[in-house]
């Protein structure tokens, strides 16, 4: 198992442009979400999905959305990119067994907006 | 809501021992995790606490009181490579796939 893959690893877009994260594990898990992370501010959740065709927000959602067609891809889109949103992006996902398992991260992007 | 806290950083001699600390406020809370993260690299899965007590692997262990708000994550035998940031994670009832994390404790293991 690849388990969860990320692209891509890198990315500098300019301030306005818009772009997509990819994001898929072949787990078959419920559960998928979007962070990001920032210095001294650990890991903020974006959007998450508890299966597919559901996407739910997170704490910081303004400025990217999702869809989740299929159970293993769930894109993140930046609609138009602001340096604000220069960070570290990391896709996580779980089972859905009627308790809480722990999330298996992709290795993340590393996105700077100028 | 939810409010998680943890130091920032802690400093610690290797070969010894470091108690990383993480208080929350949340509610229909049912489960704490914890992860290491080494710089530049995805967070890894530590431990799992869901009743009050201590749950000890290998030289990591865990501790939670429900009733206090309270985790700890305890590691012996300090090691260079124990050297990273430590996240504690909350999961509520109402969403077993959302987690709220803390800002995460950077352990800096001298020799």
């Amino acid at each position: 198992n690849a388990g969860v893959t990320q692209t891509p690893k890198f990315q500098v877009l300019k301030t306005g442009q818009s772009m997509t994260l990819q994001c898929a594990q072949d787990m078959n898990h419920e559960y998928m979400s979007w962070y990001r992370q920032d210095p001294g501010m650990g890991l903020r959740l974006i959007h998450y999905s508890v299966g597919a065709g559901i996407t739910d927000q997170g704490e910081v959602p303004n400025g990217y959305n999702v869809s989740r067609s299929t159970t293993e891809d769930f894109p993140l889109r930046l609609l138009s990119a602001a340096p604000s949103q220069t960070s570290v992006y990391f896709c996580a996902s779980s089972r859905r067994t009627g308790k809480a398992d722990t999330q298996y991260f992709g290795p993340g992007t590393r996105l700077t907006v100028l | 809501g939810q409010n998680i806290d943890q130091p920032t950083e802690m400093t610690a001699t290797e070969g010894a021992i470091v108690q990383i600390n993480c208080t929350y406020q949340t509610s229909g809370f049912n489960g704490l995790f914890w992860y290491q993260q080494h710089a530049g690299e995805a967070p890894t899965f530590l431990s799992y606490n869901v009743l009050d007590g201590l749950e000890e692997k290998g030289r990591f262990s865990s501790f939670l009181s429900r009733s206090k708000g309270y985790s700890y994550l305890l590691l012996k035998e300090l090691q260079m490579k124990d050297s990273a940031s430590y996240l504690c994670a909350a999961v509520t009832t109402d969403s077993w796939g959302k987690f709220q994390f803390g800002a995460g404790t950077q352990v800096v293991v001298t020799p």
